[in-house]
């Protein structure tokens, strides 16, 4: 695919319950970040991965947050123990090194925690 | 800790008129000056772009345009259509950092 592709696109689960969101970037990018994006808010960085650096991980709200990247490629942003206040949209982006100015964003993954 | 304040928070405009948007930066040095907009249900996406050593871009009908002095860049979208209506962000990145995007500006066009 020519874009970012994330999935699902949208997910319902209960309180307490771990949830997987999956982002695949751009091929030869190699910066990838994600995003939380709550209703009528802007956006709140959450994790940076840049190569085979160690990621940038200040975002994250609580230890209940994880992600990985495996390969270089895809990544996997896991949130345990979901909590109502997790509801949001997750929303996914990559960028060529060097140009993290100029992100492209996927079609976010909407969350919502009963 | 916020380093830039995006304004106002919502704006609506007829079709035809001028919009016009605002972020200021504090006291971090930028190396670059984006705006992203998203429509309802999608991703943001890069608009235009402007670099602090020019003071003004124009892309079809949208301007950047960049004070040093003031710590303040902004995007005009002139002869707004409904079709602009959608949200803007601001995401200067600070030299060598990540991405910090503004609280949002929701432009609505009415016909």
């Amino acid at each position: 695919g020519a874009g970012v592709s994330q999935s699902p696109s949208n997910k319902v689960t209960e309180k307490g319950k771990d949830v997987e969101l999956r982002c695949d970037p751009i091929s030869g990018h190699t910066a990838l970040y994600w995003y939380r994006q709550s209703l009528g808010q802007g956006l709140e960085f959450l994790i940076y991965f840049q190569g085979n650096s160690a990621p940038d991980k200040s975002g994250l709200p609580s230890d209940r947050f994880s992600a990985e990247r495996t390969g270089g490629s895809v990544s996997t942003l896991t949130i345990q123990r979901t909590q109502q206040e997790d509801s949001a949209v997750y929303l996914c982006a990559s960028s060529l090194r060097g140009r993290l100015e100029t992100q492209y964003f996927g079609p976010g993954t909407r969350l919502l925690v009963l | 800790q916020q380093q830039v304040k995006q304004s106002p928070q919502s704006l609506i405009v007829q079709k035809g008129g001028i919009s016009i948007i605002n972020c200021a930066y504090e006291n971090t040095a930028f190396d670059y000056f984006p705006w992203y907009q998203q429509f309802p249900g999608k991703g943001p996406a890069l608009l235009i772009a402007i670099r602090p050593d020019v003071s003004e871009k124009k892309e079809g009908r949208f301007t950047i345009s960049f004070n040093k002095s003031a710590k303040q860049f902004s995007l005009h979208i002139m002869d707004s259509q409904p079709g602009d209506s959608a949200t803007y962000f601001c995401a200067p990145p600070p030299k060598g950092g990540k991405l910090i995007f503004g609280q949002g500006t929701e432009l609505s066009v009415k016909p």
